[in-house]
C-alpha cells in the first residue's frame, strides 16, 4: 500500500536552518502537506504544495518537491524555540485520502 | 471561533467498557474524520464521513463504530474497549475532498486498563 516515511527526530541549534525530510511511494499523489503539532494540541496546516510544483516559499518556510525521487522537504530558516513541535508530512492520494507520515519531532538546542 | 471540538479530553476505561467520543465542527464542513495517533506511527484513519448521511471505513475500523448525526457532529463509539485501543484520538473536518485544509480537534487521550 501507499506509505509516507519520515525520520522520528531532528535536533538543531536555535538560529540554524531545520530541514525535515519525507519520502512517499504513491506516484499519483495530488497534494503534499506539512502539518505542525504542538504539545497537547491537534495538528495545524503549515503549508502544502501541488504535485506539479518544485518549490514553494512562505516567509521562513521553503518546501521542495522532487517528484522523480518522491521526496519532499520542509526547510525552516532561522529556527526559533517556538518551532519546537512534531511535523507531519502527508500526501493526498488519487482517492483524496490523506496518507500520513509518523511525524518528525523537532528539538531546538539553545 | 471554536473550529473542531472534541470531548472528553481524557478518559480511562476498563477493558470491556463502552464509550462514545463526541466531535462537533462549526465550519459547515462536508467531510469529517476520526484518526488515532500512536507513538512512532502516523495518523491512522479509523472512519470518515465524506458528507452528511455517509460513513466509510478507514485503515483501522475494527472495534469502532461511527455515527454522522448531522452535518456538525460525528461520533466515535467503542463498544467493548480493549487495551490495544489505548491511543490519542483526533477528530478532523474539511470542506471537501480536494485540496482543502483539514482542521483538527485537540484530541482525546484514551487509556484502557
Amino acid at each position: 500500500g501507499e506509505d509516507v516515511e519520515q525520520s522520528l527526530f531532528l535536533s538543531v541549534r536555535e538560529g540554524d536552518s531545520s530541514v525535515i525530510n519525507c519520502t512517499y511511494t504513491d506516484s499519483s499523489s495530488t497534494y503534499l502537506y506539512w502539518y505542525k503539532q504542538e504539545p497537547g494540541a491537534g495538528l495545524q496546516l503549515l503549508t502544502y504544495i501541488f504535485s506539479n510544483m518544485d518549490m514553494k516559499q512562505d516567509q521562513r518556510l521553503t518546501v521542495l518537491l522532487n517528484k522523480k525521487d518522491k521526496h519532499l522537504s520542509l526547510r525552516i530558516a532561522d529556527t526559533q524555540t517556538g518551532d519546537s513541535a512534531i511535523y507531519f508530512c502527508a500526501e493526498k492520494d488519487s482517492n483524496y485520502q490523506l496518507i500520513w507520515g509518523a511525524g518528525t519531532k523537532l528539538i531546538i538546542k539553545p | 471561533n471554536a473550529g473542531v471540538t472534541q470531548t472528553p479530553k481524557f478518559q480511562v476505561l476498563k477493558t470491556g467498557q463502552s464509550m462514545t467520543l463526541q466531535c462537533a465542527q462549526d465550519m459547515n464542513h462536508n467531510s469529517m474524520y476520526w484518526y488515532r495517533q500512536d507513538p512512532g506511527m502516523g495518523l491512522r484513519l479509523i472512519y470518515y464521513s465524506a458528507s452528511e448521511g455517509t460513513t466509510d471505513k478507514g485503515e483501522v475500523p475494527n472495534g469502532y463504530n461511527v455515527s454522522r448525526l448531522n452535518k456538525r457532529e460525528f461520533s466515535l463509539r467503542l463498544e467493548s474497549a480493549a487495551p490495544s485501543q489505548t491511543s490519542v484520538y483526533f477528530c478532523a473536518s474539511s470542506e471537501g475532498s480536494g485540496n482543502t485544509e483539514a482542521f483538527f480537534g485537540q484530541g482525546t487521550r484514551l487509556t484502557v486498563v
